[in-house]
C-alpha cells in the first residue's frame, strides 16, 4: 500500500525535553510538509522540503527543527524552545507539479506532561 | 497575501438534508482549489479539487463544489447528508506558481449531522 505513515500516534513530552516525530512516505514524492493543527485555527505550516538535504521555514518554524536526509523521510523535532507544543501534528507529501496536491498522514498528537 | 475564508465555523444539519459549506479566497490570479475532510483524530483526506475546465467538480462521498471566479468562491455541497459525513472540512488554495506548492488553508468548518 502506498501512503504516508506517522509515528507515534501519541507522544508525551516533559518540560525541557526535545522530542522527534517520524514521517515516512512511499509515494515517491519530492516534497514533504509539516503542519501544526490547533482547535479553531486550521493548519499552519511549520517546515517544508522540496529536495533531499534542503528545507524551508514555514509560518511557525520557531521552536522546531527538521532534516531531510532521505527522500522518503522528513522527521520533525519539537525542541524545548517551543513553549506551547501541545497540538496535533500532520505530515504531508506531494509531487513537484504546479497543482501540488498534498496527501496527508494520520497525524501525531503531542501532549505535555 | 493569499487568504482563505470559510464563512461558517460550525454547520449543524439533520440527516438527509442538503448542506453547503462556504469558502471564499482572495487572489487576483489563477489558483488551484481543494476541499479536504478530516474525521476525528485522523489526517486529512482529499475530497475534490479544481484545477481547470468545468466549474462544477465532483468528488468522493457524493460531494461536489462549484468554482465561481467572479465571486472568488468554491462552495462545497451535498444534496443529502448522512451521519457518517460528520467531520471537519477544510478549503485550501495553492498560491501562484513558484511558491513551492504550499497550500493555504481556511480555518475549517465542523459539519455535525444529527439523526
Amino acid at each position: 500500500d502506498g501512503g504516508i505513515t506517522q509515528s507515534p500516534k501519541y507522544l508525551f513530552r516533559k518540560e525541557g525535553q526535545n522530542v522527534t516525530l517520524s514521517c515516512e512516505q512511499n509515494l515517491n514524492h519530492d516534497a514533504m510538509y509539516w503542519y501544526r493543527q490547533d482547535p479553531g485555527q486550521g493548519l499552519r505550516l511549520i517546515y517544508y522540503s522540496q529536495i533531499v538535504n534542503d528545507f524551508q521555514k514555514g509560518d511557525i518554524a520557531e521552536g522546531y527543527s527538521v532534516s531531510r536526509e532521505k527522500k522518503e523521510s522528513f522527521p520533525l523535532t519539537v525542541t524545548s524552545a517551543q513553549k506551547n507544543p501541545t497540538a496535533f501534528y500532520l505530515c504531508a507529501s506531494s509531487a513537484l507539479t504546479s497543482e501540488g496536491t498534498q496527501y496527508f498522514g494520520p497525524g501525531t498528537r503531542l501532549l505535555v506532561l | 497575501a493569499q487568504s482563505v475564508t470559510q464563512l461558517d465555523s460550525q454547520v449543524p444539519v439533520f440527516e438527509e438534508a442538503p448542506v453547503e459549506l462556504r469558502c471564499n479566497y482572495s487572489s487576483s490570479v489563477s489558483v488551484y482549489l481543494f476541499w479536504y475532510v478530516q474525521y476525528p483524530n485522523q489526517g486529512l483526506q482529499l475530497l475534490l479539487k479544481y484545477l481547470s475546465g468545468s466549474t462544477l467538480v465532483k468528488g468522493i462521498n457524493g460531494f461536489e463544489a462549484e468554482f465561481n471566479k467572479s465571486q472568488t468562491s468554491f462552495h462545497l455541497r451535498k444534496p443529502s447528508v448522512h451521519i457518517s459525513d460528520t467531520a471537519e472540512y477544510f478549503c485550501a488554495v495553492t498560491p501562484p506558481e513558484g511558491q513551492g506548492g504550499k497550500l493555504i488553508f481556511g480555518q475549517g468548518t465542523e459539519l455535525s449531522v444529527k439523526p
